[in-house]
Protein backbone atom coordinates (compact mmCIF):
# COMPACT_ATOMS: atom_id res chain seq x y z
CA UNK A 1 0.00 0.00 0.00
CA UNK A 2 1.00 3.67 -0.67
CA UNK A 3 3.24 4.84 2.85
CA UNK A 4 5.22 7.95 2.50
CA UNK A 5 7.57 8.45 6.04
CA UNK A 6 9.91 11.61 6.88
CA UNK A 7 13.21 11.33 8.65
CA UNK A 8 15.41 14.10 10.14
CA UNK A 9 16.91 15.36 13.06
CA UNK A 10 14.25 16.65 15.47
CA UNK A 11 16.15 20.00 16.64
CA UNK A 12 18.43 22.36 14.45
CA UNK A 13 19.91 25.24 15.72
CA UNK A 14 19.00 28.86 14.51
CA UNK A 15 20.66 29.80 11.37
CA UNK A 16 21.77 26.14 10.23
CA UNK A 17 20.76 23.50 7.42
CA UNK A 18 17.42 21.53 7.89
CA UNK A 19 18.22 18.08 6.17
CA UNK A 20 14.85 15.81 5.82
CA UNK A 21 14.57 12.51 3.67
CA UNK A 22 10.77 11.28 2.77
CA UNK A 23 10.80 7.56 1.94
CA UNK A 24 7.71 6.29 0.24
CA UNK A 25 6.61 2.78 -1.06
CA UNK A 26 3.63 1.58 -3.02
CA UNK A 27 3.58 3.99 -5.86
CA UNK A 28 6.76 5.25 -8.15
CA UNK A 29 7.90 8.54 -8.14
CA UNK A 30 8.50 8.92 -11.60
CA UNK A 31 5.04 8.08 -11.73
CA UNK A 32 3.20 10.61 -8.67
CA UNK A 33 4.72 14.30 -7.67
CA UNK A 34 5.60 14.37 -3.77
CA UNK A 35 5.56 17.85 -1.42
CA UNK A 36 6.30 18.97 1.48
CA UNK A 37 3.66 20.91 3.82
CA UNK A 38 4.54 21.75 7.13
CA UNK A 39 2.59 23.24 9.80
CA UNK A 40 3.55 25.07 13.20
CA UNK A 41 1.88 23.92 16.00
CA UNK A 42 -2.38 25.12 16.08
CA UNK A 43 -1.86 26.71 13.23
CA UNK A 44 -2.85 25.42 9.35
CA UNK A 45 -0.69 23.91 6.91
CA UNK A 46 1.87 25.35 4.64
CA UNK A 47 2.78 24.33 1.02
CA UNK A 48 6.41 24.49 1.05
CA UNK A 49 7.43 22.75 -2.58
CA UNK A 50 6.94 19.84 -4.69
CA UNK A 51 8.67 17.33 -6.71
CA UNK A 52 6.88 16.74 -10.06
CA UNK A 53 6.75 12.94 -11.32
CA UNK A 54 8.94 14.09 -14.04
CA UNK A 55 11.94 16.04 -11.78
CA UNK A 56 10.66 19.32 -11.91
CA UNK A 57 10.71 21.47 -9.05
CA UNK A 58 7.84 24.24 -7.59
CA UNK A 59 8.43 25.97 -4.71
CA UNK A 60 6.35 28.33 -2.54
CA UNK A 61 7.66 31.93 -3.07
CA UNK A 62 8.14 32.86 0.29
CA UNK A 63 10.67 29.75 0.88
CA UNK A 64 12.09 29.51 -2.57
CA UNK A 65 15.55 31.45 -1.43
CA UNK A 66 16.23 29.19 1.30
CA UNK A 67 14.83 25.79 0.10
CA UNK A 68 15.87 22.63 -2.27
CA UNK A 69 13.57 19.93 -2.90
CA UNK A 70 15.43 16.74 -4.80
CA UNK A 71 15.22 12.83 -5.25
CA UNK A 72 16.70 9.46 -5.80
CA UNK A 73 14.55 7.62 -8.02
CA UNK A 74 16.80 4.55 -6.89
CA UNK A 75 16.16 4.56 -2.99
CA UNK A 76 12.12 6.26 -4.06
CA UNK A 77 13.34 8.84 -1.66
CA UNK A 78 12.76 12.57 -1.76
CA UNK A 79 14.93 15.32 0.57
CA UNK A 80 14.29 18.74 1.38
CA UNK A 81 16.95 20.95 2.69
CA UNK A 82 16.45 24.33 3.67
CA UNK A 83 19.03 26.86 5.60
CA UNK A 84 18.81 29.69 7.51
CA UNK A 85 15.97 28.42 10.05
CA UNK A 86 14.67 30.79 12.33
CA UNK A 87 12.16 29.69 15.35
CA UNK A 88 9.18 30.72 13.33
CA UNK A 89 10.48 27.41 11.29
CA UNK A 90 9.53 25.44 13.92
CA UNK A 91 6.77 23.03 13.53
CA UNK A 92 5.84 19.31 11.85
CA UNK A 93 6.98 19.01 8.59
CA UNK A 94 4.90 16.52 6.18
CA UNK A 95 5.74 15.13 3.07
CA UNK A 96 2.67 14.19 1.07
CA UNK A 97 1.57 12.22 -2.43
CA UNK A 98 -0.23 14.21 -5.07
CA UNK A 99 -2.70 11.89 -6.64
CA UNK A 100 -4.09 11.82 -10.24
CA UNK A 101 -7.22 13.78 -9.01
CA UNK A 102 -6.37 16.48 -7.02
CA UNK A 103 -2.73 16.86 -4.57
CA UNK A 104 -2.24 15.84 -1.09
CA UNK A 105 -4.18 12.03 -1.19
CA UNK A 106 -1.23 10.53 1.13
CA UNK A 107 0.59 12.06 4.07
CA UNK A 108 2.90 10.74 5.75
CA UNK A 109 2.84 10.88 9.86
CA UNK A 110 5.41 13.95 10.04
CA UNK A 111 8.34 15.17 11.45
CA UNK A 112 8.57 17.48 14.80
CA UNK A 113 11.02 20.36 13.81
CA UNK A 114 12.10 22.44 16.33
CA UNK A 115 14.48 25.04 15.86
CA UNK A 116 16.29 26.32 19.00
CA UNK A 117 19.28 27.12 20.59
CA UNK B 1 -1.30 34.61 -2.78
CA UNK B 2 -4.15 33.14 -3.39
CA UNK B 3 -6.01 33.46 0.82
CA UNK B 4 -8.23 31.04 1.51
CA UNK B 5 -10.22 32.10 4.54
CA UNK B 6 -12.33 29.84 7.08
CA UNK B 7 -15.24 30.61 9.12
CA UNK B 8 -15.92 30.28 11.67
CA UNK B 9 -12.86 29.53 13.41
CA UNK B 10 -14.73 27.17 16.08
CA UNK B 11 -17.95 25.38 16.45
CA UNK B 12 -19.50 23.82 19.57
CA UNK B 13 -21.63 20.71 18.87
CA UNK B 14 -23.97 18.05 19.22
CA UNK B 15 -23.46 14.06 17.86
CA UNK B 16 -26.46 14.65 15.47
CA UNK B 17 -25.99 18.14 14.24
CA UNK B 18 -26.30 18.99 11.76
CA UNK B 19 -22.75 21.28 10.72
CA UNK B 20 -22.03 23.56 8.24
CA UNK B 21 -18.61 25.24 7.61
CA UNK B 22 -17.39 27.72 5.02
CA UNK B 23 -13.90 28.67 2.79
CA UNK B 24 -13.71 31.96 0.97
CA UNK B 25 -11.16 32.49 -1.61
CA UNK B 26 -9.76 35.94 -2.17
CA UNK B 27 -9.82 35.37 -6.29
CA UNK B 28 -11.73 33.10 -8.39
CA UNK B 29 -10.19 29.30 -8.37
CA UNK B 30 -12.69 27.49 -10.05
CA UNK B 31 -13.43 23.89 -8.33
CA UNK B 32 -9.79 23.58 -7.33
CA UNK B 33 -10.25 23.26 -3.47
CA UNK B 34 -9.80 20.36 -1.22
CA UNK B 35 -10.79 19.74 2.21
CA UNK B 36 -8.94 17.61 4.77
CA UNK B 37 -9.69 16.32 8.75
CA UNK B 38 -7.42 16.46 10.93
CA UNK B 39 -7.92 14.97 14.39
CA UNK B 40 -5.93 15.94 17.08
CA UNK B 41 -2.14 14.27 16.93
CA UNK B 42 -2.33 12.89 13.34
CA UNK B 43 -1.61 13.31 10.02
CA UNK B 44 -4.47 15.63 7.61
CA UNK B 45 -6.74 13.01 5.62
CA UNK B 46 -8.49 14.10 2.27
CA UNK B 47 -12.50 13.95 2.64
CA UNK B 48 -13.49 15.77 -0.69
CA UNK B 49 -11.30 16.98 -3.95
CA UNK B 50 -12.99 19.00 -6.58
CA UNK B 51 -14.95 20.87 -4.12
CA UNK B 52 -17.70 18.47 -4.43
CA UNK B 53 -16.22 14.85 -4.81
CA UNK B 54 -16.16 12.32 -1.74
CA UNK B 55 -12.49 10.87 -1.89
CA UNK B 56 -12.60 6.95 -1.36
CA UNK B 57 -14.00 5.61 2.00
CA UNK B 58 -15.42 9.20 2.91
CA UNK B 59 -19.12 8.80 4.18
CA UNK B 60 -21.80 10.72 2.88
CA UNK B 61 -22.96 12.35 6.09
CA UNK B 62 -19.66 14.74 4.30
CA UNK B 63 -20.61 17.01 1.46
CA UNK B 64 -18.80 19.79 -0.80
CA UNK B 65 -20.41 22.52 -2.29
CA UNK B 66 -19.64 25.99 -4.06
CA UNK B 67 -17.29 27.37 -6.82
CA UNK B 68 -15.12 30.30 -7.99
CA UNK B 69 -14.99 32.28 -4.74
CA UNK B 70 -17.60 30.34 -1.91
CA UNK B 71 -17.36 26.93 -0.67
CA UNK B 72 -19.10 25.17 1.99
CA UNK B 73 -18.42 21.79 3.80
CA UNK B 74 -21.65 20.23 5.51
CA UNK B 75 -22.14 17.37 7.62
CA UNK B 76 -25.36 15.68 8.16
CA UNK B 77 -25.80 13.66 11.27
CA UNK B 78 -22.66 14.78 13.18
CA UNK B 79 -20.65 11.89 14.62
CA UNK B 80 -18.19 11.71 17.47
CA UNK B 81 -15.67 10.56 15.32
CA UNK B 82 -15.82 13.74 12.69
CA UNK B 83 -14.33 15.64 15.81
CA UNK B 84 -11.24 17.35 14.16
CA UNK B 85 -9.77 20.64 12.41
CA UNK B 86 -11.26 21.08 9.24
CA UNK B 87 -9.27 22.86 6.58
CA UNK B 88 -9.72 23.79 2.82
CA UNK B 89 -7.04 24.61 0.31
CA UNK B 90 -6.95 25.74 -3.32
CA UNK B 91 -4.69 24.14 -6.17
CA UNK B 92 -5.98 26.36 -8.97
CA UNK B 93 -2.48 28.53 -8.30
CA UNK B 94 1.05 28.31 -6.87
CA UNK B 95 1.81 28.24 -4.00
CA UNK B 96 -1.45 25.57 -3.21
CA UNK B 97 -2.58 27.72 -0.15
CA UNK B 98 -4.81 26.30 3.05
CA UNK B 99 -7.05 28.07 5.03
CA UNK B 100 -6.44 28.72 8.87
CA UNK B 101 -9.14 25.81 9.93
CA UNK B 102 -12.74 25.39 11.63
CA UNK B 103 -12.64 23.07 14.53
CA UNK B 104 -15.71 21.23 15.77
CA UNK B 105 -15.67 20.63 19.76
CA UNK B 106 -18.54 18.80 21.47
CA UNK B 107 -20.70 21.35 23.47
Amino acid sequence: QVQLKESGPGLVQPSETLSLTCTVSGFSLTSYSVSWVRQPSGKGPEWMGRMWYDGDTAYNSALKSRLSISRDTSKNQVFLKMNSLQTDDTGTYYCTRDSLITVFDYWGQGVMVTVSS
Amino acid sequence: NTVMTQSPTSMFISVGDRVTMNCKASQNVGTNVDWYQQKTGQSPKLLIYGASNRYTGVPDRFTGSGSGTDFTLTISNMQAEDLAVYYCLQYNYNPNTFGAGTKLELK
